[in-house]
């Protein structure tokens, strides 16, 4: 069981370019989650999907933000025109059908807006 | 809004030296209370979950339980691999018109170190 598969690691981009994060859950998982962390600060709830539909998205920027978890595929978190407030990792955690607790964590994708 | 506060932000033990981290919160009815460790530069990895004032919890040197203000995560005679931050997370119980869900949150953290 591989895990929840992040990526890229590291993701550096130039303010106003456009950042894709991937995310694949665990093998059975079918509830993703995004999560951001600033350094120094706790993990800020993003947006909750399951396949093909978004069940909450309320911590989630209305501009630039948009998130997808397709019937193929991995999860992207997409931010576009990127601003340097955007650098932060983000995390995608995922959790069996039937069960929103209890995530299992990917490693993160670090972002890095310059 | 739910509301998780831990305490100390950072600790630093000696190898052996046992104590304790402390996490309090605030929310409408607890469906679970959750406890993570974060490694520098990796995804938290769960530990725990606590459902119930009076539950406890235990893997290795690691013991939590649980109050209906406060949660503590029990470290005894840690030793400097339990070095990382410790995360608290809650989860209230979904109410009417919100979907069946009610998201995770997260406090921001205790960062042990334990010294040899």
């Amino acid at each position: 069981n591989a895990g929840v598969m992040q990526n890229p690691r590291h993701l550096v981009r130039r303010r106003g370019q456009e950042a894709r994060l991937r995310c694949s859950p665990m093998k059975g998982h079918s509830h993703v989650y995004w999560y951001r962390q600033l350094p120094e600060e706790g993990l800020k709830f993003m947006v909750y999907l399951q396949k093909e539909n978004i069940i909450d998205e309320s911590g989630m920027p209305k501009e630039r933000f948009s998130a997808e978890f397709p019937k193929e595929g991995p999860s992207i978190l997409r931010i576009q025109q990127v601003v340097r407030g955007d650098s932060a990792a983000y995390f995608c955690a995922s959790s069996p059908p039937g069960r929103d607790y209890g995530y299992t964590f990917g490693s993160g994708t670090r972002l890095t807006v310059v | 809004e739910d509301q998780v506060t831990q305490s100390p932000e950072a600790l630093r033990l000696q190898e052996g030296e046992s104590s304790s981290l402390n996490c309090s919160y605030t929310v409408s009815g607890l469906r679970g209370l959750f406890w993570y460790r974060q490694d520098p530069g990796k995804g938290p990895e769960f530990l725990f979950t606590l459902y119930s004032a009076g539950e406890e919890k235990e893997k290795e040197r690691l013991k939590a339980t649980l109050t209906k203000k406060e949660s503590f995560l029990h470290i005894t005679a840690p030793k400097p691999e339990d070095s990382a931050t410790y995360l608290c997370a809650v989860q209230a119980y979904p109410f009417l018109g919100s979907g069946g869900y009610q998201k995770v949150t997260f406090g921001t953290g205790t960062k042990l170190q334990v010294i040899p």
